[in-house]
């Protein structure tokens, strides 16, 4: 499972509050990523980390914060929840030769009402 | 835009019937196409990584095939446990941090 683990594994909310998911991998990895999953779209890269405090967006960064302090912790910060941003929320680190293959944490499951 | 398409969406077969999903892909240089295989409620499971034409991997019952346009994932005598999502996406040349397309995946039911 190359060592990686979400927090928490499932969250309700109500619109409006602020929501931060944590990732955290025990490999020193360098890259990390944050993906949301939802029916009918597949999975879609929101942010993503190239090292400490290196991050940048991702195909569907809006209304999304990332920060990375730490090189085994990769957060994910909602500001204001919305309903849209009820989704499946996966965190990825990537190994190889050119980091090309990527191993994915077991998804948090977020509800906002 | 780097476009991933998987087909067909959902799929069921008998143990033992062996087919094929297909990953149409458009992507302008293609660096890698990954195969990955996801049960419900998990995360997704790294199955191959494909890099040019001609590649193929096999593990197990699954083999992977490669081509300029499109990739196979063929799956010889099926068994229940084969049961899952299995998800394709492509890397460009042009990824600067390795950063993948992913298609909607095929949903595979195998019936006992």
């Amino acid at each position: 499972d190359a060592g990686i683990t979400q927090s928490p594994r499932h969250k309700v909310t109500e619109t409006g509050t602020p929501v931060t998911l944590r990732c955290h991998q025990t490999e020193n990895h360098r890259y990390m990523y944050w993906y949301r999953q939802d029916p009918g779209h597949g999975l879609r890269l929101i942010h993503y980390s190239y090292g400490v405090k290196d991050t940048d967006k991702g195909e569907v960064s809006d209304g999304y914060s990332v920060s990375r302090s730490k090189t085994e912790d990769f957060l994910l910060t909602l500001e204001s929840a919305t309903s849209s941003q009820t989704s499946v929320y996966f965190c990825a680190i990537s190994e190889g030769r050119e980091q090309e293959t990527q191993y994915f944490g077991p998804g948090t499951r977020l509800l906002v009402l | 835009e780097d476009q991933v398409t998987q087909s067909p969406e959902a799929l069921r077969l008998q143990e033992g019937e062996s087919s094929s999903l297909n990953c149409s892909y458009t992507v302008s240089g293609l660096r890698g196409l990954f195969w990955y295989r996801q049960d419900p409620g998990k995360g997704p499971e790294f199955l191959f990584t494909l890099y040019s034409a001609g590649e193929e991997k096999e593990k197990e019952r699954l083999k992977a095939t490669l081509t300029k346009k499109e990739s196979f994932l063929h799956i010889t005598a099926p068994k229940p446990e084969d049961s899952a999502t299995y998800l394709c996406a492509v890397q460009a040349a042009h990824s600067g941090y390795s950063t993948l397309t992913f298609g909607k995946g095929t949903m595979l039911l195998v019936s006992p």
